[in-house]
C-alpha cells in the first residue's frame, strides 16, 4: 500500500531557479514528515523534516511547506546548484506506529 | 560516513538459495531498520527492531526473517530465493522508536539473483 506518493519520477532545472518536489501522503495518522537525500552508491540521508503542527519549515536553500488539509508537502531547493542533482524521497511517520514509509522518489536533475 | 555499516556491498546468488545480510547500526542506536528497494520502486519497509525485540512489520515475506542481537547488530535472511528479490537492500538505525527521529542509513547490499 502506498500510503506516500511522489508523482514526478524525475524533474530537470536549470542552475540557480527554484526545485520544488512534490509529495502527497494518504494516512491521516501520520505526524512528521522528512525529505531524504540519496546519491549513487550511497544511502539515503536525510535533509529536512517538519512536524504536522507546522506548515513550513526552513533550512539554508532548502524549505518544507506542509498542507495537512490536502495531505501534500512540498520541498522546495533555492536556488537550486549541480550538487543537488540526486533522487529524493519524501518519508512519513505516525507516533502510533514504529515504521516510517517512503515514497517513490523524484530524480532531480540541475543543469549547469 | 552515516556510522551503520552494511555487509557485504554486493552479493550475487542463484534462485533457491539463502544468504543473510548484516548491519551493524551506529554506536548508541538501539532501532534497527531494513528496507527492500526494486528497480523504479521507492524504499519499502520490512521490519524494524528496537533492543532487540521486533517492533514492527511492514511488507516482509514469509521467506524472509531478522533478528537484532544483543549486541544490536542485526541480519536479515533471505530463502528460497527468486528473481524477484534482486534489489537493493537498505538498513538504518535510530536512537529509539518515536515517529520524530531521522533515520541514518547504512550504504545497502545489492543483491542479485541469477
Amino acid at each position: 500500500d502506498q500510503q506516500v506518493k511522489q508523482n514526478s519520477p524525475s524533474l530537470s532545472v536549470q542552475e540557480g531557479r527554484i526545485s520544488i518536489l512534490n509529495c502527497d501522503y494518504t494516512n491521516s495518522m501520520f505526524d512528521y514528515f522528512l525529505w531524504y537525500k540519496k546519491y549513487p552508491a550511497e544511502g539515503p540521508t536525510f535533509l529536512i523534516s517538519i512536524s504536522s503542527i507546522k506548515d513550513k519549515n526552513e533550512d539554508g536553500r532548502f524549505t518544507v511547506f506542509l498542507n495537512k488539509s490536502a495531505k501534500h508537502l512540498s520541498l522546495h531547493i533555492v536556488p537550486s546548484q549541480p550538487g543537488d542533482s540526486a533522487v529524493y524521497f519524501c518519508a512519513a511517520s505516525a507516533n502510533n506506529n514504529n515504521d516510517m514509509r517512503f515514497g517513490a522518489g523524484t530524480r532531480l536533475t540541475v543543469k549547469p | 560516513d552515516s556510522g551503520v555499516t552494511q555487509t557485504p556491498k554486493h552479493l550475487i546468488t542463484a534462485t533457491g538459495q539463502r544468504v543473510t545480510l548484516r548491519c551493524s547500526p551506529r554506536s548508541g542506536d538501539l532501532s534497527v531498520y531494513w528496507y527492500q528497494q526494486s528497480l523504479d520502486q521507492g524504499l519499502q519497509f520490512l521490519i524494524h527492531y528496537y533492543n532487540g525485540e521486533e517492533r514492527a512489520k511492514g511488507n516482509i515475506l514469509e521467506r524472509f526473517s531478522a533478528q537484532q542481537f544483543p549486541d544490536l547488530h542485526s541480519e536479515l535472511n533471505l530463502s528460497s530465493l527468486e528473481l524477484g528479490d534482486s534489489a537493493l537492500y537498505f538498513c538504518a538505525s535510530s536512537v529509539g522508536t518515536l515517529s520524530n527521529e531521522k533515520l541514518f542509513f547504512g550504504s545497502g547490499t545489492q543483491l542479485s539473483v541469477l
